[in-house]
């Protein structure tokens, strides 16, 4: 089991360049969620998909789109990057229910300049 | 709105016993999870409450008072590899989905 997947794990874009960051799962899971995480900041919700077929906006998803291509994989594109996207991306999927455990992939460690 | 209260830092000794806090205020609260992250990875779940009272697993212990919206990870027999980063996270029902709102973290050092 590789559990949660990222690639590419580093990225540098200029500013206007679009790009898609790619997560897979293989531990069946229904629900799969994309952060953030900023110096000082936490981790902030992208987007997130409760099942196959669903996406939803989290906390901060404006300059983001997102596609659950599968069961397996949940996608992120920057559709025009700006520098305030600089940030490392963590994709994470649990069953459904109330503990809500997540599984975390390594990341992704984006700079936009 | 939603928010998590928790320290930024703390330093404590190899061997010691420290205590994290954690409060927290929002609506649709289902439960307190606990996060670790080292340094360079990524977040692993520890603990989650749902019922108020203390849970336990090995050397961590987590606790929760749903009517003080106060949680805290204790972290019992200090070892160099427990220095990361430590996130409350409020497990949060709105909709049809429960999500996570995290905390900024407590960097925990462990010293020698």
């Amino acid at each position: 089991n590789a559990g949660v997947t990222q690639t590419p794990k580093f990225q540098v874009l200029k500013t206007g360049q679009s790009m898609t960051l790619q997560c897979a799962q293989d531990m069946n899971h229904n629900s799969m969620y994309w952060y953030r995480q900023d110096p000082g900041m936490g981790l902030r919700l992208i987007y997130y998909s409760a099942s196959e077929g669903t996406t939803d906006k989290g906390e901060v998803p404006n300059g983001y789109n997102v596609s659950r291509l599968n069961k397996r994989e949940f996608s992120l594109r920057l559709e025009s990057a700006a520098p305030s996207q600089t940030s490392v991306y963590f994709c994470a999927s649990s069953f459904s229910g109330r503990k809500n455990e997540q599984y975390f992939g390594p990341g992704t460690r984006l700079t936009v300049t | 709105g939603q928010s998590l209260e928790q320290p930024s830092e703390v330093t404590a000794v190899e061997g010691a016993i420290v205590q994290i806090n954690c409060t927290y205020q929002t609506s649709g609260f289902y439960g307190l999870s606990w996060y670790q992250q080292h340094d360079g990875g990524a977040p692993t779940f520890l603990s989650y409450n749902g019922l108020d009272g203390l849970e336990e697993t090995g050397r961590f212990s987590s606790f929760l008072s749903r009517s003080d919206s106060y949680g805290y990870l204790l972290l019992q027999e200090l070892q160099m590899k427990d220095s990361a980063s430590y996130f409350c996270a409020v497990v949060n029902y709105g909709g049809s989905q429960g999500n996570l709102i995290f905390g900024k973290g407590t960097k925990l050092s462990v010293k020698p």
